[in-house]
């Protein structure tokens, strides 16, 4: 519907694992952002990408990471997995009043 | 100062009425104020906006009234529907500097009973 494709929609991994999660959207927009959402709470900023270069950075630690693609798809890498980590990630487009946001990805880690 | 601090936490409307949802910030240089709406499942989605230079913005049944020297802006949700039942989030940011953020509030919870 919004044209941003998360995956998986779902996952659930154990503590001190890593995950993986993907980013992809129908109009190949140069800049994506990637926000944490625990339960109960707003969006939090981890990072944002544009043209493959990292330009923004929220208040979180080194073991979340990014990568995006000459395509303009984005992964968002989390090493050591905490307990704390569960929650939802939501992958946005653009940026300022241009952001469009995918359904997210619900992890959890047990 | 980088906070948005959203009021209040859940509200619950009958069918036709005024839903108002408050927000307050407190870094004067954020430039753009967003309202998303968010169902079970799925992404924030943009409602409505505004900018610090006009006090008040409509789009059909969602109004944005802003009080610069305040530093608050609310939501006010007209004739009320079921429909409307969600998560909102307001947000404040920069709108054209890059690699910067949307900072949300911490979202409030509308019922809306028929």
């Amino acid at each position: 519907e919004t044209g941003v494709t998360q995956s998986p929609t779902h996952l659930i991994k154990t503590r001190g694992q890593q995950v993986t999660l993907r980013c992809s959207s129908q109009s190949g927009h140069n800049t994506v952002s990637w926000y944490q959402q625990a339960l109960g709470q707003g969006p939090q900023f981890i990072f944002q990408y544009y043209r493959e270069e990292e330009n923004g950075r929220g208040n979180f630690p080194p073991r979340f990471s990014g990568l995006q693609f000459p395509n303009y798809s984005s992964e968002l890498n989390v090493n050591a997995l905490e307990l704390d980590d569960s929650a939802l990630y939501l992958c946005a487009i653009g940026q300022g009043s241009g952001y469009t946001f995918g359904s997210g990805t619900r992890l959890t880690v047990v | 100062q980088q906070q948005v601090k959203q009021s209040p936490q859940s509200l619950i409307v009958q069918k036709g009425g005024i839903s108002i949802i408050n927000c307050a910030y407190e870094n004067t240089a954020f430039d753009y104020f967003p309202w998303y709406q968010q169902f079970p499942g799925k992404g924030p989605a943009l409602l409505i906006a505004i900018r610090p230079d006009v006090s008040e913005k409509k789009e059909g049944r969602f109004t944005i009234s802003f009080n610069k020297s305040a530093k608050q802006f609310s939501l006010h949700i007209m004739d009320s529907q079921p429909g409307d039942s969600a998560t909102y989030f307001c947000a404040a940011s920069w709108e054209n500097q890059a690699g910067t953020a949307l900072i949300f509030g911490k979202g409030t919870t509308l019922s809306v009973s028929s």
